[in-house]
């Protein structure tokens, strides 16, 4: 099973700057990896797959890169609802699909 | 537009059976894997499982394999996810999610607002 590791585990950052969360697999998983944005009492959102596309509707302050077992996830400028938890997940070849344990952002 | 409704809150005593669903509209519920995710109180995401509508091809996490299932009923467009013997452990929030095609079926996209299962004595 393909384990995913984030870090750091909480970033804090305050509002217009810049944050990097990283993702990390134990195994390559090329560029099978997604993102998603989690706020409190809603369900995950998917914000990028295939390591750098982003979903349908998601703003271009969000980008991402990586491929392998090395990703990153780069939110410029941060308006305050992007404060939010953010989990990788691998989807590549069959499962199990693990997720990473997730970053929370929050306001500095 | 695609959207997946879930069943409402649950509120069990250990032991006890439970079956919750998920329905899928404005796609092609046959065509989509359907996934379950659980997330207990204040934790991560864990992918539990997913079901290929139509022909019932399931696949199961080694973590949750004989301790839940998961169907569907094409018929009416719904996914479920089922105990037999409910444990306080059990207490999460689960979420179904749609999957993508080919390879990206574990790909999750867009995901329901979740059924609360709250098991107590």
């Amino acid at each position: 099973e393909i384990v995913m590791t984030q870090s750091p585990a909480t970033v804090s950052v305050s509002p217009g700057e810049r944050a990097t969360l990283s993702c990390r697999a134990s195994q390559s998983v090329s560029s099978n990896l997604a993102w998603y944005q989690q706020k409190p009492g809603q369900a995950p959102r998917l914000l990028i797959y295939g390591a750098s596309t982003r979903a349908t509707g998601i703003p271009a302050r969000f980008s991402a890169s990586g491929s392998g077992t090395e990703f990153t996830l780069t939110i410029s400028s941060l308006q305050s609802e992007d404060f939010a938890v953010y989990y990788c997940q691998h989807y590549g070849n069959w499962p199990p699909y693990s997720f990473g344990q997730g970053t929370k952002l929050q306001i500095k | 537009e695609v959207q997946l409704v879930q069943s409402g809150a649950e509120v069990k005593k250990p032991g006890e059976s439970l079956k919750i669903s998920c329905m899928g509209s404005g796609y092609s519920f046959t065509n989509y894997w359907i996934a379950w995710v659980r997330q207990m109180p204040g934790k991560g995401l864990e992918w539990m499982g997913m079901l290929y509508p139509d022909d019932s091809d399931t696949r199961y996490s080694p973590s949750f394999q004989g301790q839940v299932t998961i169907s569907a009923d094409k018929s009416i467009s719904t996914a479920y996810l089922q105990w037999s013997s409910l444990k306080a452990s059990d207490t999460a929030m689960y979420y179904c999610a749609r999957g993508g095609i080919g390879d990206r079926r574990g790909l999750f996209d867009p995901w329901g607002p979740g059924t609360l299962v709250t098991v107590s004595s």
